[in-house]
């Protein structure tokens, strides 16, 4: 079993809709969870962490945690063309590693 | 604030070559680094990390190696290359609260 599991996609939205993105993990021990974002031929950037069960809201990103479920998710409201990217589910593993989804590919159509 | 750099930013070696990439971080002191390889198409694979100058912990065994030299800076190196060491290679810092921020990579070529 994988410790990080994503949604593959890809996962096509029209433009400003809401783009709704999960993720599973393994460990129940895990306490910080993460989503970066990752444009074509670059590197991962961190859109927000989140710590606590419940929403985390930062502009048009809300995470969302439920510890007892193991599940993390992220949404995008009013998607816009510049959030088209693969979006990564990061867990906090011990030992400040963290363990990586595969990623979830995300195309907004204009 | 904190910046992270990685050079080159591409590279094209034969197999057998060897290969030393560096990464360096400014503005924050005794950080936790991180060298990670994505393969195209694929998730992040952790390589090495360091908590601290000389400590280097291995994740996967391989051809690589990783030093940390000075505090803020850390090498991924490699005697002789694979074919199978393709791949996008990531340096990342680690910030207080466990996130990791990543530099702009190297994408390396073996022919």
């Amino acid at each position: 079993q994988k410790e990080v599991e994503q949604n593959s996609g890809p996962l096509s939205v029209p433009e400003g809709a809401i783009a709704s993105l999960n993720c599973t993990y393994s460990d129940r021990g895990s306490q910080s969870f993460f989503w970066y974002r990752q444009y074509s031929g670059k590197s991962p950037e961190l859109i927000m962490f989140i710590y606590s069960n419940g929403d985390k809201e930062d502009g048009r990103f809300t995470a969302q945690l439920n510890k007892a479920s193991q599940y993390v998710s992220l949404l995008i409201r009013d998607s816009q063309p510049s959030d088209s990217a693969t979006y990564l589910c990061a867990v906090n593993m011990g030992d400040y590693k963290l363990s990586f989804g595969a990623g979830t590919t995300v195309t907004v159509r204009a | 604030s904190q910046t992270i750099h990685q050079w080159p930013a591409t590279l094209v070696q034969p197999v057998g070559s060897p290969l030393s990439l560096e990464c360096t971080v400014e503005g924050t002191s005794n950080p936790n680094l991180y060298w990670y390889r994505q393969a195209a198409g694929r998730g992040l694979q952790l390589l090495f990390y360091s908590v601290g100058i000389g400590q280097i912990s291995s994740e996967v065994p391989q051809n690589l190696s990783a030093s940390r030299p000075q505090d803020r800076q850390f090498i991924l190196s490699s005697k002789k290359l694979l074919l199978s060491d393709s791949g996008f290679y990531l340096c990342a810092w680690g910030g207080s609260s466990y996130e990791q921020y990543f530099g702009p990579g190297t994408r390396l070529t073996v022919t």
